[in-house]
């Protein structure tokens, strides 16, 4: 399964958008790539899943570069309930390695 | 969408007793499922794999004797940590997709809202 890396965490204030990027260099071919938010004593929640180039959906966006070795999520005009930690995942299979995952915290 | 429900959501035990925790699916088949296991401040950990009708498959270092996994059917998964201590207490995470657990497949997990266990 792939490595991924991303920074431990980030800061934001209300109404920003926000671009988490994550390194996955040892990607394969049929890996996919997936966003989960997670909040405090909750189960992580789906954001976005993506292949190649741009995903969009009604929460956020997901680009991947042609070499799709890296993926940035982009959250749009965020708010104070977007404060969580985001996990960035590459896989073909439903098991999920997890990394440390980013924490973001939105100020107003 | 697709959800996954935990029962109970926390659970306090004393040490010595056995505690089952219930993953179900509640709009899906679920025909793979998978258990998480995180403490505070740190990620999720995978603890084991399972398909309906088949035995579980576990992490390296996750004791199969300990945590018994059962998925008789295509909407419930069991957890059961056997003799629990203190150091089992943790928040458990069950996830399931609508796909066998096989290379080539791309589907989603969805995740259950978790188990806190508290071993006293």
């Amino acid at each position: 399964l792939a490595k991924t890396t991303q920074p431990i965490s980030m800061d934001s204030y209300e109404g920003q958008e926000v671009n988490i990027t994550c390194s996955h260099n040892n990607i394969a071919t049929n890996d996919y790539i997936t966003w989960y938010q997670q909040f405090p004593s909750q189960g992580p929640r789906f954001i976005i899943q993506g292949y190649k180039t741009k995903v969009t959906n009604e929460v956020a966006s997901l680009f991947i570069p042609a070499d799709r070795k890296s993926s940035t999520l982009s959250l749009p005009r965020v708010s104070l309930s977007d404060t969580a930690v985001y996990y960035c995942l590459v896989g073909n299979t439903g098991k999920l390695i997890f990394g440390q995952g980013t924490t973001l915290q939105v100020k107003p | 969408g697709a959800v996954v429900s935990q029962h109970p959501s926390w659970v306090i035990c004393k040490s010595g007793t056995s505690v089952k925790i219930e993953c179900r699916s509640l709009d899906f088949q679920a025909t793979t499922m998978f258990w998480y296991r995180q403490f505070p401040k740190q990620s999720l950990m995978l603890m084991a794999t399972s398909n309906e009708g088949s035995k579980a498959t576990y992490e390296q270092g996750v004791e199969k004797d300990k945590f018994l996994i059962n998925h008789a059917s295509l909407t419930l998964s069991t957890l059961t940590v056997t003799s629990a201590h203190p150091e089992d207490s943790s928040f458990y995470i069950c996830s399931a997709g609508d796909t066998p657990w096989e290379a080539g497949s791309t589907d989603t997990q969805y995740f259950g809202p978790g188990t806190r266990l508290t071993v006293l």
